[in-house]
């Protein structure tokens, strides 16, 4: 069964400060990895996703790796802002037909960047 | 395009009681999958769909039904109502679980309280 991690459970750093946000997953047979962040009350909003094959990601600020053999993957968020405080959450799709379209979550980063 | 949308966003139940929670997507997505999120417990997989009349179980499927008659609805009934069920809804899609187009978009949830 696929177990996803994150830690820590809450990071609070004071604006401008590079973030670091790491995730580990337990079975290495999947298609992708997706980082996601969620606002208080709010859904989810897709910030990257990086396929299996793929070593990294990038989209603005944010930069995401994989190393899928370790089961590791770091979501880098640089010169972060009050306004990307949020809670973070990782999660994979497997690529085990019987599990479907299951997407695996961890338990998510709970970020506070402080002006 | 709307996205991923739910209604209703609040709903309050009396324990017993049956309602249907509403997902609908514009995007033309085949993949879609309702979870729970619960504090401590992330987010747990309900069911899925992977494309109109077909439908599967996922973690947590027990006092929900699910159908899938058009590409575009995706709707969760709750059977007998029990406070267990009390949580946030997130039902989520995707045009395929592989590739650039694995991506997941979420809905805004539901947030529902059974008494």
């Amino acid at each position: 069964k696929q177990e996803v991690t994150q830690i820590p459970a809450a990071l609070s750093v004071p604006e401008g400060e590079n973030l670091v946000l790491n995730c580990s997953f337990t079975d290495s047979a999947i298609y992708n990895l997706q980082w996601f962040r969620q606002d208080p009350g709010k859904g989810l909003t897709s910030l990257l996703l990086i396929q299996s094959s793929q070593r990294e990601q990038t989209s603005g600020r944010l930069n995401a790796s994989l190393d899928k053999s370790s089961g590791r993957s770091t979501l880098y968020i640089a010169a972060s802002q009050p306004g990307d405080s949020a809670t973070y959450l990782c999660a994979v799709r497997s690529s085990v037909k019987a599990a479907g379209n299951k997407l695996t979550f961890g338990g998510g980063t709970r970020v506070l960047v402080k002006p | 395009n709307a996205g991923v949308t739910q209604t209703p966003k609040f709903q309050v139940l009396k324990t017993g009681q049956s309602m249907t929670l509403q997902c609908a997507q514009d995007m033309n997505h085949e993949y879609m999958s309702w979870y729970r999120q619960d504090p401590g417990m992330g987010l747990r997989l309900i069911h899925y769909s992977v494309g109109a009349g077909i439908t599967d179980q996922g973690e947590v499927p027990n006092g929900y039904n699910v159908s899938r008659s058009t590409t575009e609805d995706f709707p969760l009934r709750l059977l007998s109502a029990a406070p267990s069920q009390t949580s946030v809804y997130f039902c989520a899609s995707s045009y395929s679980r592989q590739g650039a187009s694995g991506t997941q978009y979420f809905g805004p949830g539901t947030r529902l309280l059974v008494l």
